[in-house]
């Protein structure tokens, strides 16, 4: 079965430096997502994208997070200047252009920030 | 704001006995409602869905219901096995864009007792 993949699985870098999540999505899926889970908190919304352009950011996803489609599979966030408070689990998620419209979710990057 | 919320953030259950976990939304306006696992150290992964034009769905194992009145979702698991062990979270799609994006609620930790 197709799976999201991601990498790395962990990531750890010092406050100020940049950083880049890598994903790969489901290879007939239009829809792609960023998530992030700080650690026993609930799963939060970062960013959409679709059509090569971003659809929707949270309020989370300031000027310090970017987002790319570099080529036909891969898909990447980008943390320009990292701060302590980006420690969290960052999720992948991507969907089909048609119904079913369900999310498919990568295993994660666990990103910490020292 | 939009927010999904969950009675009990753990639940501890008899293996081999039923399990419902009960959630409570707020966003009137979402159609679409859905049920995720978490393993431990794995991505949220789909559980199953229920459109609002529906008040109940099942799956194998598993059944959602949905009360648009008083904006309450449950999941149930028939026959509670220990690869149940997990976080469960509901969430709700919005569509603000063509997007759409995943409102997720703050989890139910089910464990299941031998």
């Amino acid at each position: 079965e197709p799976e999201v993949t991601q990498t790395p699985s962990h990531q750890v870098t010092q406050m100020g430096q940049e950083v880049i999540l890598r994903c790969v999505p489901i290879s007939n899926h239009l829809y792609f997502y960023w998530y992030r889970q700080i650690l026993g908190q609930k799963v939060e919304f970062l960013v959409s994208f679709y059509n090569n352009e971003i659809s929707e950011k949270s309020e989370i996803f300031d000027d310090q997070f970017s987002v790319e489609r570099p080529d036909g599979s891969n898909f990447t966030l980008k943390i320009r200047s990292t701060k302590l408070e980006d420690s969290a689990m960052y999720f992948c998620a991507s969907r089909p252009g048609t119904w079913p419209y369900e999310q498919y979710f990568g295993p994660g990057t666990r990103l910490t920030v020292t | 704001g939009e927010s999904v919320g969950l009675h009990l953030p753990t639940l501890s259950v008899q293996e081999g006995d039923n399990s419902i976990i009960n959630c409570a939304y707020s966003n009137s306006a979402s159609d679409y409602f859905i049920w995720y696992k978490q393993e431990s150290g794995k991505g949220p992964q789909f559980i199953i869905d229920i459109r609002s034009n529906m008040d109940k769905r099942q799956g194998q194992r598993v059944t959602v219901l949905l009360n648009k009145t008083v904006k309450h979702l449950s999941l149930q698991i028939a026959a509670t096995q220990p690869g149940d062990s997990a976080v469960y979270f509901c969430a709700f799609e919005t569509e603000n864009s063509s997007a759409s994006k995943i409102i997720f609620g703050s989890g139910t930790r089910l464990s299941i007792r031998p």
